[in-house]
């Protein structure tokens, strides 16, 4: 089934581990986007890549890292967790339309839980 | 700044018609989206305008007004499964989506 994968589910992380969400697509799809979803405020874009080997800041960078080897995956990692990056991270895609891009797919979404 | 602003919470009857209201000031504009979002899931996407008017899709209609920087979800005949959360986003001149908060309806019986 075309679509798009996350994992894990949810993880309760100790705060200074050092941990990597796992995002794969099967769409085919150039562009992808890591959020997180936060009570109360909208979805805020981490980092994105409009395409395999580029990856772009979005508007909360700080704390995470990307890297886009091929089409299909995009892990986002968090080299040292803190409390505040506790969240509901979403991975999505979409692919290129003429003028801009199409609508965005996402995943399930990861529960994270930094103690 | 960019921002969009939408209605936290909504409450409505089984059967009636809702509005959900969202107002955006965005550096460019390349189209405005609307997702559902049901409590525990990921966002579905549910209509997209990007010229003035009404777009009808079903019992949901959305519509746009680029001068007023508004837009409007209006969604038919609720069922209780369309209690969810309804989410505005624009896309902006470097094709990146800015965000509502989201509005969360609640339909009665």
């Amino acid at each position: 089934i075309a679509g798009i994968t996350q994992a894990p589910t949810s993880q309760i992380l100790a705060a200074g581990r050092r941990m990597t969400l796992r995002c794969t697509q099967d769409m085919r799809h150039n562009a992808m986007y890591w959020y997180r979803q936060d009570l109360g405020l909208g979805l805020r874009l981490i980092h994105y890549s409009n395409t395999a080997g580029t990856t772009g800041k979005g508007e909360v960078p700080d704390g995470y890292s990307v890297s886009r080897a091929n089409t299909d995956d995009f892990p986002l990692t968090l080299a040292s967790a803190v409390p505040s990056q506790t969240s509901v991270y979403f991975c999505a895609s979409s692919d290129r339309e003429s003028g801009g891009w199409s609508e965005q797919f996402f995943g399930p979404g990861t529960r994270l839980t930094v103690l | 700044g960019q921002n969009i602003d939408q209605p936290t919470e909504m409450t409505a009857t089984e059967g009636a018609i809702v509005q959900i209201n969202c107002t955006y000031q965005t550096s460019g504009f390349n189209g405005l989206f609307w997702y559902q979002q049901h409590a525990g899931e990921a966002p579905t996407f549910l209509s997209y305008n990007v010229l003035d008017g009404l777009e009808e899709k079903g019992r949901f209609s959305s519509f746009l007004s680029r001068s007023k920087g508004y837009s409007y979800l209006l969604l038919k005949e609720l069922q209780m499964k369309d209690s969810a959360s309804y989410l505005c986003a624009v896309k902006d001149s470097n094709y990146q989506l800015i965000w509502g908060a989201g509005t969360k309806l609640i339909i009665k019986p």
